[in-house]
C-alpha cells in the first residue's frame, strides 16, 4: 500500500491564483481530512469527508473547498491564493472519526 | 471554542533521561487522545492512543497517562535516543456535531543530546 499520497510536494503561487492540492488514499478509509500547518500553531483542520459525496467545514476553512467524488481522492481547492495561506498542508485519513490518523507527506505552499 | 493546550513548547534532555510532555483540554466530551511524532520534513506519525476508559497506556519506552477528571494527558519517554528527536503533538477528539474530529496542541520539539 503506498498510504496517502499528496502532490506537488512544493508550489509557489501569485496572489490570486488557484490551484488544487490532490490527495489519495489506497487504504478503503471514509475519513479524509486537510489541516495546515504553520510555525507555533500546530495542525489544524480545514475541511473533512466522512465518506464518498459528504463533506464539512473545520476550524479554518475560508478561502479553500474540497470534494469527495470517491473513496481514494480528496483534493483541496484554492480559489484566490492569498500569502495568508502560504503553509504547510497535510492530508490525512481514517477509518473513521475518532480513529488513528495516517498522514501525507505535506504540500508546502508559498503564496508571493 | 475548544483548546488544547501544550507543555512545555521545546525540551532538551541528555540522552538516556525521561522526557514528558503534558496536554491539557477543554472539551469534556473529548474521549480519544492521540500522541503524534513529526520528523523535519516529514507528516505527522501516531505513536501511541488512549481513550477516556483507560487511564495509561504504554508500549515500550512510551507511555500515556489521562486524567479526565483534570482534563490532563501527558506523554512519558523513558531512556531517551538520539532518534526521539523530533516534534511532538497531542490532540483530543471533540464533540458535539464535530465529533471524532482532532483539535491539535501546538508541538513540543524535543531534543535528545548524546
Amino acid at each position: 500500500n503506498a498510504g496517502v499520497t499528496q502532490t506537488p510536494k512544493f508550489q509557489v503561487l501569485k496572489t490570486g491564483q488557484s490551484m488544487t492540492l490532490q490527495c489519495a488514499q489506497d487504504m478503503n478509509h471514509e475519513y479524509m481530512s486537510w489541516y495546515r500547518q504553520d510555525p507555533g500553531m500546530g495542525l489544524r483542520l480545514i475541511h473533512y469527508s466522512v465518506g464518498a459525496g459528504i463533506t464539512d467545514q473545520g476550524e479554518v476553512p475560508n478561502g479553500y473547498n474540497v470534494s469527495r467524488s470517491t473513496t481514494e481522492d480528496f483534493p483541496l481547492r484554492l480559489l484566490s491564493a492569498a500569502p495568508s495561506q502560504t503553509s504547510v498542508y497535510f492530508c490525512a485519513s481514517s477509518y473513521g472519526r475518532g480513529r488513528e490518523q495516517y498522514f501525507g507527506p505535506g504540500t508546502r505552499l508559498t503564496v508571493t | 471554542g475548544e483548546n488544547v493546550e501544550q507543555h512545555p513548547s521545546t525540551l532538551s534532555v541528555q540522552e538516556g533521561d525521561s522526557a514528558v510532555i503534558k496536554c491539557t483540554y477543554s472539551d469534556s466530551a473529548s474521549n480519544y487522545f492521540p500522541w503524534y511524532k513529526q520528523e523535519l520534513g516529514k507528516g505527522p506519525q501516531l505513536i501511541i492512543d488512549i481513550r477516556s476508559n483507560v487511564g495509561e497506556k504504554k508500549d515500550q519506552r512510551i507511555a500515556v497517562t489521562l486524567n479526565k477528571t483534570a482534563k490532563h494527558f501527558s506523554l512519558h519517554i523513558t531512556e531517551t535516543q538520539p532518534e526521539d528527536s523530533a516534534v511532538y503533538f497531542c490532540a483530543a477528539s471533540m464533540g458535539g456535531g464535530s465529533q471524532g474530529n482532532l483539535i491539535f496542541g501546538k508541538g513540543t520539539k524535543l531534543s535528545v543530546k548524546p
